[in-house]
């Protein structure tokens, strides 16, 4: 049973325009949230978090967007940049015991 | 920032041999670190979460003999590949908490690729 799920494998978007990747969550003890970022061969690297306290988090292009109720989350990306095609993992933790990760979306910002 | 470093980044070795990787976390402690592995185009999958000072937690499905993991410090992780196959070939990626019991972030290793001929 995943815990968190991103529905959409894959995601392409327009240069320029905004990139929506969502996540869903079904453990409510989860109370932060994280995006990572891969690109091939690498680890992963930490883009943007947000904590359970929270709606809302902003850092430059992106934004994460958590609803609490619906237990789900959203990362927006805009103005999309060809550099940000990557896999996305959407990761969830419960006080920093567990952390989650979604299947990750592959993005592909086409130029 | 935190920094986490995986070696080796790539190797390649002979069906039947051993293979250590290490993870460090160069400017934090981490008494806690957790190992990944990643199939060509698929998620990251779990192996197990290292303790320093104690056994590591396996995932379900994962061979404890076959990926031998070791925490001997506050800093170090490893993870033994022993009698390594072609079906062990795969991306191996380490990560460590920033925050010791906290939700801090997760930073991860750079990876280290593994092909075994």
């Amino acid at each position: 049973d995943q815990q968190v799920k991103q529905n959409s494998p894959s995601l392409s978007v327009q240069e320029g325009r905004i990139s929506i990747l969502n996540c869903d969550y079904t453990n409510s003890m989860f109370d932060y949230f994280l995006w990572y970022k891969k690109y091939p061969a690498e680890g992963p690297t930490f883009l943007i978090s947000i904590s359970s306290i929270k709606d809302k988090n902003e850092d430059g292009r992106f934004t994460v967007f958590l609803n609490k109720s619906a237990k789900h989350l959203s990362l927006h990306i805009v103005p999309s940049q060809p550099g940000d095609s990557a896999v996305y993992f959407c990761a969830a933790t419960d006080y920093g015991q567990n952390f989650v990760f979604g299947p990750g979306t592959r993005l592909s910002v086409l130029p | 920032g935190a920094v986490v470093s995986q070696h080796p980044s790539w190797v390649i070795c002979k069906s039947g041999t051993s293979v250590k990787i290490e993870c460090r976390s160069l400017d934090f402690q981490a008494t806690t670190m957790f190992w990944y592995r990643q199939f060509p185009k698929q998620s990251l999958m779990l192996m197990a979460t290292s303790n320093e000072g104690s056994k590591a937690t396996y995932e379900q499905g994962v061979e404890k003999d076959k990926f031998l993991i070791n925490h001997a410090s506050l800093t170090l992780s490893t993870l033994t590949v022993t009698s390594a196959h072609p079906e062990d070939s795969s991306f191996y990626i380490c990560s460590a908490p920033g925050l010791a019991g906290g939700t801090g972030e997760l930073f991860f290793g750079e990876g280290s690729r593994l092909t075994v001929l």
